[in-house]
């Protein structure tokens, strides 16, 4: 059984660039949710994808958007990045509303 | 609105030393609570789900409790290995099923 991954692992991007990380979901999964955490706090979540349409969202502005493939994998693409979008980038998987398991997220910095 | 407050923020042991972390949490309906570990630039690694008042769950030297206002970790006879940050997360019915919230965190430090 294979687990959460992302891509990449770090990125350093400058101001009012565009952004695209990727996610694969653990096998059997076909609910996939973003997290932004910020240093010293706790997850926020983004939204939520769930076949292939967006199942819930945030407080977040829609220069965040998402995609979700027929294989449960997705993407979050962040356009005109700012310096507070620096954060770690986590992407989380489960079926339907069961336990949510994380992958090892996308360090972002924005310069 | 809501909320998770986790209590206290930083927690350190001398290994051996139990100690509980606490969960309060203010929800409109809650659907489950959710603990996790989390290492230094690390994704959160799942613990436990607790989904009603007088629900208890272990592993290991982990034990997580419910009430219908709050949740502990007790952690038993701790060793460094255990040293992390506990996040704590709530899932309200209403909202969307991804939709954790989480706390802020309580980082355990275990010195031998």
């Amino acid at each position: 059984e294979t687990g959460v991954t992302q891509s990449p692992t770090h990125l350093i991007k400058t101001r009012g660039q565009q952004v695209t990380l990727r996610c694969s979901s653990q096998s059997g999964h076909n609910t996939v949710s973003w997290y932004q955490q910020a240093l010293g706090q706790g997850p926020q979540f983004i939204f939520q994808y769930y076949r292939e349409e967006e199942n819930g969202r945030g407080n977040f502005p829609p220069r965040f958007s998402g995609l979700q493939f027929p294989n449960y994998s997705s993407e979050l693409n962040v356009n005109a990045l700012e310096l507070d979008d620096s954060a770690l980038y986590l992407c989380a998987s489960s079926l339907w509303s069961t336990e949510a398991f994380f992958g090892q997220g996308t360090r972002l910095t924005v310069v | 609105e809501d909320q998770v407050t986790q209590s206290p923020e930083a927690l350190r042991l001398q290994e051996g030393e139990s100690s509980s972390l606490n969960c309060s949490y203010t929800v409109s309906g809650l659907r489950g609570l959710f603990w996790y570990r989390q290492d230094p630039g690390k994704g959160p690694e799942f613990l436990f789900t607790l989904y009603s008042a007088g629900e208890e769950k272990e592993k290991e030297r982990l034990k997580a409790t419910l009430t219908k206002k709050e949740s502990f970790l007790h952690i038993t006879a701790p060793k460094p290995e255990d040293s992390a940050t506990y996040l704590c997360a709530v899932q309200a019915y209403g909202g969307s099923q991804g939709n954790l919230i989480f706390g802020k965190g309580t980082k355990l430090s275990v010195k031998p």
